[in-house]
């Protein structure tokens, strides 16, 4: 079973250029959630669906972030425009959704802004 | 609020023990984990109890639970070369609920 696919692995831009970040859950998984890392610290959420519903955004920052899961299956999370202190790494993770089930993380996106 | 706590640096011998402590503050959470991250990788379970348990163990690793206390420990027997990662202790209300993490622990092993 493949696990949870993010792409790029590494991301470098130049602040203010926008970027997107691209997550493929595990087949069959309901949630998916986006997870912000900052650097010597843990994951921090910053959305969560349940199938193609956000249903908690509340730490997304609206006014330069967006995601979305048309269909949901897959998932982007996008920044326009990034800034430096949004250098980081952007994890995706799945579950089923059911009660007592893992959530499966990817490897992450890392981001730097120069 | 929600907020969980864990010392930043653990070095041990290789072929002891390793304890990773952890307090949480969110009484409601039922689920409470312990996640692995290895360099350039994303986030392993290594484990989680549920906050009606005590204790489980599973092959080198034993987690304890102090609910009256929110106390949260997870101890890695005979600890290897492969060991050597941050170790963060998070908790959630369900399991699908988000997921509240501390900042980690970051385990060296010396030979």
């Amino acid at each position: 079973e493949a696990g949870v696919v993010q792409s790029p692995r590494y991301k470098i831009i130049e602040k203010k250029q926008p970027v997107a970040f691209w997550c493929n859950p595990i087949s069959g998984h309901n949630t998916l959630y986006w997870y912000l890392q900052n650097l010597g610290q843990g994951p921090e959420l910053l959305i969560r669906y349940e199938n193609e519903e956000a249903v908690d955004d509340s730490q997304l920052p609206k006014d330069r972030f967006s995601a979305e899961r048309l269909k949901g299956v897959d998932s982007t999370l996008k920044i326009q425009p990034a800034e430096l202190g949004d250098s980081a790494v952007y994890l995706c993770a799945s579950s089923r959704g059911t009660p007592d089930t893992e959530a499966f993380f990817g490897q992450g996106t890392r981001l730097t802004v120069v | 609020g929600e907020d969980v706590e864990q010392s930043l640096f653990l070095s041990v011998r290789e072929g002891d023990s390793s304890v990773i402590n952890c307090t949480y503050t969110d009484s409601s959470s039922t689920y409470l984990y312990w996640y692995k991250q290895e360099p350039g990788a994303g986030l392993q379970l290594l484990t989680y109890i549920f906050s009606n348990m005590d204790m489980k163990q599973d092959q080198r690793l034993t987690v304890l639970l102090n609910k009256k206390d929110k106390h949260l420990s997870l101890r890695i027997a005979d600890t290897q070369t492969g060991d050597s990662a941050i170790y963060f202790c998070a908790e959630s209300y369900s399991s699908a609920s988000k997921i509240i993490f501390g900042s980690g622990t970051r385990l060296s092993i010396r030979p």
